[in-house]
C-alpha cells in the first residue's frame, strides 16, 4: 500500500514570497491533516478536512494561509505571502475515518520550509 | 490549554542498554493516546493507540503502558539498537483532535 506523498520536500523562500505543498494521501482515506512543526514543539494541527470538506481551521492563520482538497483526494497548503516564523517541517497525514480518537493517522515525509 | 508533556528531552544510549520515556497528558477526559516514532528525514510512524487504562502493547523491543486515572504514559526499548534512534512523539486525542508532545530524542551509539 502506498504511503502518503508530500511535495516538495524542502523549501527556502525569501520573506513575503508565497508556497505551496502538495500532498496525497492514502487511497481511501477520508480525513487528511496538515500540521505545522515549528522546531523544538510537537506538530500542531492546521487543517483537517473529511473528505473535501473542512472540519476544524481553528489554528490556520487565515490572513495568509489557505487550503483546500479537490474532489475529496489531493490538497495543497499555501502561504502567501511567507513570514520568518513560518520555517517549520508542515506534514501532512491521512485517516480512514476522521473523528474517532483510535483512528490512526498516517504521514507523509513532510516539507522542510525555511524562510530567509 | 491542554499540555502533553514528554521527557526526558533527548536521551543518548549505548548499544543494548534498555530505555524509557514518559508521556504526561490531561487525566480528564481521556480519549486516546498515540506514540509515534520518528526517524531523521523519514515519516513519522505510528506505534500505538492506546484506550483503556492500564493497557499495554508491544512491538518487538518497544512496549508502552498506559494510566488514564493520573495521566501518563510510559514507552520502553528492551536491548536498544543504533536503529531506534529517532525521536519517539506522543499525542493525546483531545475530544476532535490530536495534541502533541514535543517528543524524546532517542540517540544510540554501537
Amino acid at each position: 500500500e502506498a504511503g502518503v506523498a508530500q511535495s516538495p520536500r524542502y523549501k527556502i523562500i525569501e520573506k513575503r514570497q508565497s508556497v505551496a505543498f502538495w500532498c496525497n494521501p492514502i487511497s481511501g482515506h477520508a480525513t487528511l491533516y496538515w500540521y505545522q512543526q515549528i522546531l523544538g514543539q510537537g506538530p500542531k494541527l492546521l487543517i483537517q478536512f473529511q473528505n473535501n470538506g473542512v472540519v476544524d481551521d481553528s489554528q490556520l492563520p487565515k490572513d495568509r494561509f489557505s487550503a483546500e482538497r479537490l474532489k475529496g483526494v489531493d490538497s495543497t497548503l499555501k502561504i502567501q505571502p511567507a513570514k520568518l516564523e513560518d520555517s517549520a517541517v508542515y506534514l501532512c497525514a491521512s485517516s480512514l475515518v476522521g473523528g474517532v480518537g483510535t483512528d490512526t493517522q498516517y504521514f507523509g515525509p513532510g516539507t522542510r520550509l525555511t524562510v530567509l | 490549554i491542554l499540555n502533553v508533556e514528554q521527557s526526558p528531552q533527548s536521551l543518548h544510549v549505548q548499544e543494548g542498554d534498555s530505555t524509557n520515556f514518559t508521556c504526561s497528558f490531561p487525566s480528564s477526559n481521556f480519549y486516546a493516546l498515540h506514540w509515534y516514532r520518528w526517524e531523521t528525514a523519514k515519516s513519522p510512524e505510528a506505534l500505538f493507540v492506546m484506550t483503556l487504562n492500564g493497557d499495554e502493547k508491544k512491538k518487538g523491543r518497544i512496549s508502552a503502558t498506559l494510566n488514564t486515572k493520573e495521566g501518563y504514559s510510559y514507552l520502553y526499548i528492551k536491548g536498544s539498537q543504533p536503529e531506534d534512534s529517532a525521536t519517539y512523539l506522543c499525542a493525546f486525542y483531545n475530544t476532535d483532535k490530536l495534541i502533541f508532545g514535543t517528543g524524546t530524542r532517542l540517540q544510540v551509539f554501537p
